[in-house]
């Protein structure tokens, strides 16, 4: 079926650096997300995309972050800077249409900051 | 908020052996969300495994199945009996708006072993 791609699998960044999620949604698609999971936790929602802006975010959605996807490349997550807490599974999302339509996910890239 | 709450794991059936995976709900800024099961296979993504968007009916997928019980705010995944290619993490969650159903509130998961 429709794959989702998230590059790296796993990313080890210094605390206060700039890091770059990237993710590759499914051709088609739309509609895009990120989530958070904190290890032994529930994945959270942390923004939806759509026509190049910033639909609805979450609290988790820090002013640290910021997501574009320019020119139909990869729909990427940036923090700047890093901190501890930003440790976590991010999982980005697609879908062709908000209503009925499936969310295609991906395996996740695992962020640690040291 | 909303939030959902689901059987903890591990848990190991054996193969044949019937499973039930616990969902309970709580949904105060809609009154009838959109209920979802999802399972992560080893070394895949999150996929949909079944929906229901009407309270009092049942979705079903790959010989699973859960009812949207609205009176007691469950959504229950069933199975009759296991195969040892259901060993997976599942996922119930709950969509609040059902205009935008990728944003979803999750359940902890709950990891499934089954035991040939």
């Amino acid at each position: 079926g429709p794959k989702v791609l998230q590059i790296p699998s796993h990313q080890i960044i210094d605390m206060g650096q700039m890091v770059t999620l990237n993710c590759d949604p499914v051709s088609n698609h739309l509609y895009f997300y990120w989530y958070k999971q904190i290890l032994g936790q529930q994945m959270e929602f942390l923004v939806n995309f759509y026509n190049g802006k910033v639909m609805e975010k979450s609290k988790l959605f820090k002013d640290q972050f910021s997501v574009e996807r320019p020119d139909g490349s990869y729909f990427t997550l940036k923090i700047q800077p890093t901190a501890l807490e930003d440790s976590a599974v991010y999982f980005c999302a697609s879908s062709f249409g908000q209503g009925s339509t499936e969310v295609f996910f991906g395996k996740g890239t695992r962020l640690t900051v040291v | 908020g909303d939030s959902v709450t689901q059987t903890e794991g591990p848990v190991t059936v054996s193969e044949s052996e019937s499973l039930i995976i616990n969902c309970t709900y709580s949904a105060t800024s809609i009154a009838y969300p959109n209920l979802f099961w999802y399972v992560r296979y080893p070394g895949e993504g999150l996929q949909l495994l079944l929906k229901v968007i009407t309270a009092g009916q049942k979705g079903s997928s790959r010989g699973f199945e859960a009812t949207y019980n609205k009176e007691t705010t469950s959504f229950h995944l069933q199975k009759a009996s296991v195969q040892e290619s259901d060993s997976a993490v599942y996922y119930c969650a709950l969509g609040d708006q059902p205009y935008n159903q990728g944003k979803l509130i999750f359940g902890q998961g709950t990891k499934l072993s089954i035991k040939p």
